[in-house]
């Protein structure tokens, strides 16, 4: 089975600073790793992606994650926040295909103040 | 390219009537759909996922009779949910699987009053 965790439910950065959102994951067999983003009342955007291959993924608005296998990790980065970053932003886990069912962590509400 | 349209974005209804949420995708065919459910400040939880042509595949506790999902075509799956009481009040959204990957619909606001 597997499950996704995003630690800290509420990040708040200041404009222009690094934005970190971790994302663990479980998984019995290589995983599929995604970062969505949700503006409100609205569906969800994929950030960016993980399949195979490099381990560093970039992605759409300057954010990119880093899957490190050992430490069954898949955390978000952006080096300076702005302003239209503020959203809801879920790490989901889809197991051996990138087509299968997903599943959602929690998501983490990044708020960023002037 | 890879575009899902839902329909409709908001719907108020009473209680004990139905609602059909239609998930077209317009650009791409789409085998496989998924059919998310998310209630306020939570994640998105998997009601459902439906194959073209074959009987939807429900989630654990998800009330197949409750949610009636049809995937007649490989551009349109609808989910109906009947008889909707207070606690249906929820926003639900659809992803197709395609050609490039997952796409989301822009989701649906239910509430039955």
């Amino acid at each position: 089975a597997q499950s996704v965790t995003q630690l800290g439910s509420h990040v708040s950065v200041s404009e222009g600073a690094l934005v970190l959102l971790r994302c663990n994951y479980s998984s019995s067999v290589p995983p599929y790793l995604f970062w969505y983003v949700q503006y409100p009342n609205q569906g969800l955007q994929l950030l960016l992606k993980y399949t195979t291959g490099a381990t560093l993924v970039k992605g759409i608005n300057g954010f990119e994650a880093e899957f490190k296998k050992s430490e069954t990790s898949f955390h978000l980065t952006k080096p300076s926040a702005h302003m239209s970053d503020a959203a809801e932003y879920f790490c989901a886990v889809s197991e051996g295909t990138s087509y299968g069912k997903l599943t959602f962590g929690q998501g983490t509400i990044l708020t960023v103040h002037p | 390219g890879a575009v899902v349209s839902q329909h409709p974005s908001r719907v108020i209804c009473k209680s004990g009537t139905s609602v059909k949420i239609e998930c077209r995708s317009l650009d791409f065919q789409a085998t496989t759909m998924f059919w998310y459910r998310q209630f306020p400040k939570q994640s998105l939880m998997l009601m459902a996922t439906s194959n073209e042509g074959s009987k939807a595949t429900y989630e654990q506790g998800v009330e197949k009779d409750k949610f009636l999902i049809n995937h007649a075509s490989l551009t349109l799956s609808t989910l109906t949910v009947t008889s909707a009481h207070p606690e249906d009040s929820s926003f639900y959204i659809c992803s197709a699987s395609g050609p490039k990957g997952y796409t989301f619909g822009s989701g649906t606001r239910l509430t039955v009053v």
